[in-house]
């Protein structure tokens, strides 16, 4: 079946505008992550979903980044008030039982002016 | 904080030789991963050793894991020009609640 969706492929925005990234996850896939890579460096995590529980929010940078799941499947990361700090790649996995194998999108390069 | 480190931060050999990449961790694991990317996009899975695992291979690749010391090796053997990409080891620690913590990797170049 098809892989980690992502989009848009690059996003450049101007400081202090919201920004969506989209993930479709592969179908079935119960957990659903969320990393930034910023050049050169290696990835940081920010949210994870599990099914149904609570997400795991421990990554999030600060409160202008969110993220949220609908039905179990297609994941939006929001960042409000974009910074030039946010300027990255933002990467998208989903795995199925946590901690297995995770299948990563293509991502979004997210370039604030 | 990532928890993984990995040695060496860059690796440039000649096509046909062997690479090897080292990363180390700080607390227990139930399994350690191995991730490339290219051109810092998205990730590729290559293997994944489970804390009771010693050591694993996948064509090419070797890993070794010793949880003693908190370490684990990645063995490219007789490369090619197409392995070069950036290699990131990654853990699935016991108290991470599934979550995977990555090393910030090892840029792999292989000379033709």
């Amino acid at each position: 079946g098809a892989g980690v969706s992502q989009s848009p492929s690059n996003k450049v925005t101007e400081k202090g505008k919201d920004v969506e990234l989209r993930c479709d996850p592969i179908s079935g896939h119960t957990a659903l992550y969320w990393y930034r890579q910023s050049l050169g460096q290696g990835l940081e995590f920010l949210i994870y979903f599990q099914g149904n529980s609570a997400p795991d929010k421990s990554g999030l940078p600060s409160d202008r980044f969110s993220a949220e799941r609908t039905g179990g499947s297609v994941s939006t990361l929001t960042i409000q008030r974009t910074q030039q700090e946010d300027s990255a790649v933002y990467l998208c996995a989903s795995s199925r039982p946590t901690g297995e194998t995770q299948y990563f999108g293509p991502g979004t390069r997210l370039l604030v002016l | 904080s990532q928890q993984g480190e990995e040695d060496p931060q860059a690796l440039s050999i000649q096509e046909g030789e062997n690479a090897t990449m080292n990363c180390s961790y700080k607390t227990s694991i139930n399994n350690l991963q191995w991730y490339r990317q290219n051109s810092g996009r998205g990730l590729v899975h290559l293997i994944l050793i489970r804390s009771n695992e010693r050591e694993k291979h996948s064509g090419r690749l070797r890993v070794t894991l010793d949880t003693s010391k908190k370490s684990s090796s990645l063995l490219i053997t007789a490369s090619r020009a197409a392995d070069t990409a950036s290699y990131f080891c990654a853990t699935d620690g016991k108290n991470q609640g599934g979550k995977l913590i990555f090393g910030q990797g090892t840029e792999l170049s292989v000379k033709p």
